[in-house]
């Protein structure tokens, strides 16, 4: 079946670190990629999305591309922030029949990232 | 943007009782919308897809006679968490989707913390 799977966390990172969140992906189609933000005690926020292969989705400093021979969307962001903290979930969606359950994303489980000041 | 409220954003009832959490799409007309269900430092279960109009699909696992929902409208879907028992307490979250078209971001409610007691 349709699968992600992301780096474990907890990652720690000091402000200004590189921040790399792996995320690969199994699909019997072709999906829509998309990385998710959630802030404690919050819902889910969309951070970026990509539609087909070498598309590159960005907000906020945030960065993934769309990679189907690898079938990766990598998180990275160059320098990240305090206010990043926070839990970052990878998901895909598959195209399908319009409505229903074909339209129902996938996640990982979601790293947890700390950014120490 | 689009906007989800979800109401409550916290609950706690007793034990055997009922509950019921709203989901609006404030902005946009969501002819889908999905109920997710949280637990601690997990990723997010889909519960079910609710289509306006018609009856939800639920998700291999969820008793559709606990977990009732309803999509009576464009804008409003709800969910009724009936005979609440403590393993239900968790964080549900919904979102909904405003086209048809699959690789348009669902956009979601900032969730209800249930804690039955």
């Amino acid at each position: 079946g349709d699968s992600v799977t992301q780096m474990e966390g907890p990652v720690t990172l000091s402000e200004e670190a590189f921040l790399t969140i792996n995320c690969t992906y199994t699909a019997t189609g072709y999906p829509s990629l998309f990385w998710y933000v959630q802030y404690p005690g919050e819902g889910l926020q969309l951070l970026l999305k990509a539609t087909k292969a070498d598309d590159k989705g960005s907000n906020k400093g945030f960065e993934a591309t769309y990679r189907k021979e690898t079938t990766s969307f990598h998180l990275e962001k160059g320098s990240v922030q305090v206010s990043d903290s926070a839990v970052y979930f990878c998901a895909l969606r598959l195209s399908g029949d319009s409505g229903g359950s074909n339209y129902k994303l996938t996640f990982g489980k979601g790293t947890l990232l700390t950014v120490n000041p | 943007g689009a906007v989800v409220s979800q109401h409550p954003s916290w609950v706690i009832c007793k034990s055997g009782t009922s509950v019921k959490i709203e989901c609006r799409s404030l902005d946009f007309q969501a002819t889908t919308m999905f109920w997710y269900r949280q637990f601690p430092k997990q990723s997010l279960m889909l519960m079910a897809t609710s289509n306006e109009g018609s009856k939800a699909t639920y998700e291999q696992g969820v008793e559709k006679d606990k977990f009732l929902i309803n999509h009576a409208s464009l804008t409003l879907s709800t969910l009724t968490v009936t005979s609440a028992h403590p393993e239900d307490s968790s964080f549900y979250i919904c979102s909904a989707s405003h086209t048809s078209s699959y690789n348009s971001p669902l956009h979601f409610g900032n969730g209800t913390r249930l804690t039955v007691t």
